[in-house]
């Protein structure tokens, strides 16, 4: 069984600040790891995918995130922070099998403070 | 290129109604997968179709059913609503089953009185 925590269900960050949202998984397989981003009333666009091509992974809007398979973590990161990036971030894994689906973390909801 | 599309947008049921959403996938893709979003919580995996045959379900009862058609085009159905069946649906559409990115809709905001 796969399962996805992420840490802290609120992050608040300036302007201009780092971004750090976490997320940890469990896995009985090598997973496909994903962080997905969800704007109020919309669906779930994708940030970014690691597949096991490369450990960081680069993303759309200036995210990334990291593979580190000894900690069984993929937290996601960005150097600078917009207004625009307030929103809620889902961290997602599916197994090699994929006929499980994906199975997402509880989310966390970036604000940013002007 | 079409995104995935769902419709309708918002809907309001009574308990102990039939439901049917529906969601068309984006081209070239022939797997859909819908998931269950309640408010406040990550989304969760009803099931998914890869060429009109279900192969793969999460954690939902048997009054949680769907169908792919040949343009791979795809609909929930919830029989016997119950209170806790309000939440946002989302239908995501991939090109495949293994490790493939699934692309959302916009989902579909059911509301069960």
């Amino acid at each position: 069984a796969q399962s996805v925590t992420q840490l802290g269900s609120h992050v608040s960050v300036s302007e201009g600040a780092l971004v750090l949202l976490r997320c940890n998984y469990s896995s009985s397989v090598p997973p496909y790891l994903f962080w997905y981003v969800q704007y109020p009333n919309q669906g779930l666009q994708l940030l970014l995918k690691y597949t096991s091509a490369a450990t960081l992974v680069k993303g759309i809007n200036g995210f990334e995130a990291e593979f580190k398979k000894s900690e069984t973590s993929f937290h996601l990161t960005k150097p600078s922070a917009h207004m625009r990036d307030a929103a809620e971030y889902f961290c997602a894994v599916s197994g090699r099998g994929g006929a499980d689906g994906l199975t997402f973390g509880k989310g966390t909801h970036l604000i940013i403070q002007p | 290129e079409t995104g995935v599309t769902q419709s309708p947008t918002h809907l309001i049921k009574t308990r102990g109604q039939q439901v049917t959403l529906r969601c068309s996938s984006q081209s070239g893709h022939n797997t859909v997968s819908w998931y269950q979003q309640a408010l406040g919580q990550g989304p969760q995996f009803i099931f998914q179709y890869y060429r009109e045959e279900e192969n793969g379900r999460g954690n939902f009862p048997p009054r949680f059913s769907g169908l792919q058609f040949p343009n791979y085009s795809s609909e929930l159905n919830v029989n016997a609503l119950e209170l806790d069946d309000s939440a946002l649906y989302l239908c995501a559409s991939s090109a495949g089953t293994l490790g493939e990115t699934q692309y959302f809709g916009p989902g579909t905001r059911l509301l069960v009185l």
